[in-house]
């Protein structure tokens, strides 16, 4: 089954800066890659997600990109702000199919 | 958008009683309902994935005799968490199939 890996754990920036979120998957299979972003007691809310066909997604200061040959992918927040402060998510999926999500990387942006 | 209404938000009950969460599809049949849980600074499990008309799939680890499953109609999930221990004391999450929506999760505290 499908496996996700998380990096880093957690991540400290400064206002204004970027964050760079890394995410690995095992499942060659897997061609969907959402990404979450989780305030403290509420429910996961879908951020930016990419398929396996395109190599790149943008929206505003959030970008993710994916390498299907080495079988990551990455999620890019630009111009960092306080309200970024939450705990992200990845997920690799085979559509159709359940969720693997990553162990999650808790951003705390430093105003 | 397809809106998932999971019921309770936040219940609190002692140990050896039971307790039902209900997911609600709105406007939309959810043929599968997949339920996570997730425990304190921690990422979403897999509990089980449940199909209308048909048993669910639980995942390795998870009694299916502790974690009720019914799906007897295309809009209605359940999941009863019975004989309640502290230890099940969680964020219980379920997500449609159908665009992969959430539910609003219910945070269950066992006492």
């Amino acid at each position: 089954g499908e496996n996700v890996e998380q990096h880093p754990s957690t991540l400290s920036v400064q206002e204004g800066d970027s964050a760079v979120i890394k995410c690995t998957y095992s499942d060659s299979a897997s061609n969907y890659f959402p990404w979450y972003k989780q305030e403290l007691g509420k429910r996961p809310q879908l951020i930016i997600d990419i398929r396996s066909n395109v190599g790149e997604k943008k929206d505003q200061r959030i970008a993710v990109t994916l390498n299907k040959t080495a079988k990551h992918f990455s999620l890019h927040i630009t111009e960092t702000q306080p309200e970024d402060s939450a705990v992200y998510f990845c997920a690799g999926v085979n559509y159709g199919q359940n969720f693997v999500f990553g162990p999650g990387t808790r951003l705390s942006v430093l105003p | 958008g397809a809106v998932v209404s999971q019921h309770p938000s936040w219940v609190i009950c002692k140990s050896g009683t039971s307790v039902k969460i209900e997911c609600r599809s709105l406007d939309f049949q959810a043929t599968t309902m997949f339920w996570y849980r997730q425990f304190p600074k921690q990422s979403l499990m897999l509990m089980a994935t449940s199909n209308e008309g048909s048993k669910a799939t639980y995942e390795q680890g998870v009694e299916k005799d502790k974690f009720l499953i019914n799906h007897a109609s295309l809009t209605l999930s359940t999941l009863t968490v019975t004989s309640a221990h502290p230890e099940d004391s969680s964020f219980y999450i379920c997500m449609a199939s159908r665009g992969y929506t959430f539910g609003s999760g219910t945070r269950l505290t066992v006492v």
